[in-house]
């Protein structure tokens, strides 16, 4: 058991600009959730997949994110055209039936 | 809708006692337990099902009263590891998870 994997660990970009991140998750685990976070609160929903199907987005989320898992294993996030409030910890987490979801170290995101 | 935490933060000595709770608005399937250090991932404790269970490792338990949608995590006889930010984690309808604000507890020696 690896644990879960995100890449990379730190992003700094210029506004407008789009990034990309990834995920692999524990291999085990079938599906793969993506948050948000900032300095100061809990980790915010942001989707998650079952296997290869996205099964739930949140309301909050602009149409400039988009994520995807195209085999079921591993996830990329891509933020189209970067604004300052995107700027953020995003982490991945990985579980599976009523087992516990597990975090990895998460990407952070600096936007200039 | 978020579960409010508390208290806000806490300070303890070693050895002292705390109790953290969440309290949700909604009805709860499970309630997930997180201690996160600064600068690292969420790390899991424990998980909670309905059913008012009672779980605990070491010096660490939880309870979970699902009537009245409200979890409480207890440490005892705390150490200086335990020092970090505690999150819990709701699931009502899905599968994804609501965290509360956060809970910043520091142990002294």
């Amino acid at each position: 058991d690896t644990g879960v994997s995100q890449d990379p660990r730190h992003k700094i970009t210029k506004r407008g600009q789009n990034v990309t991140f990834r995920c692999d998750p524990i291999s085990e685990h079938n599906r793969l959730y993506w948050y948000r976070q900032t300095l100061g609160q809990g980790p915010e929903f942001l989707t998650y997949f079952q296997n290869e199907a996205q099964l739930e987005k949140s309301r909050l989320l602009s149409d400039r994110f988009s994520a995807e898992r195209p085999k079921g294993s591993f996830s990329t996030l891509e933020i189209q055209r970067t604004e300052q409030g995107d700027s953020a910890m995003y982490l991945c987490a990985s579980g599976s039936g009523n087992q516990p979801q597990h975090f990895g170290d998460g990407t952070r995101l600096s936007i200039l | 809708q978020q579960p409010v935490q508390s208290p806000q933060a806490v300070i303890l000595r070693e050895g002292e006692d705390a109790v953290i709770n969440c309290s949700s608005s909604k009805a709860l399937y499970s309630v997930h337990w997180y201690r996160q250090k600064h600068g690292e991932a969420p790390i899991f404790l424990m998980i909670l099902l309905k059913g008012g269970e009672q779980k605990g490792h070491d010096k660490i338990s939880a309870s979970f009263n699902e009537k009245k949608q409200q979890s409480s995590l207890y440490l005892t006889a705390s150490q200086l590891s335990y020092s970090g930010t505690y999150f819990c984690g709701t699931e009502g309808d899905g599968n994804k998870l609501v965290f509360g604000a956060g809970t910043i507890l520091r142990v002294k020696s």
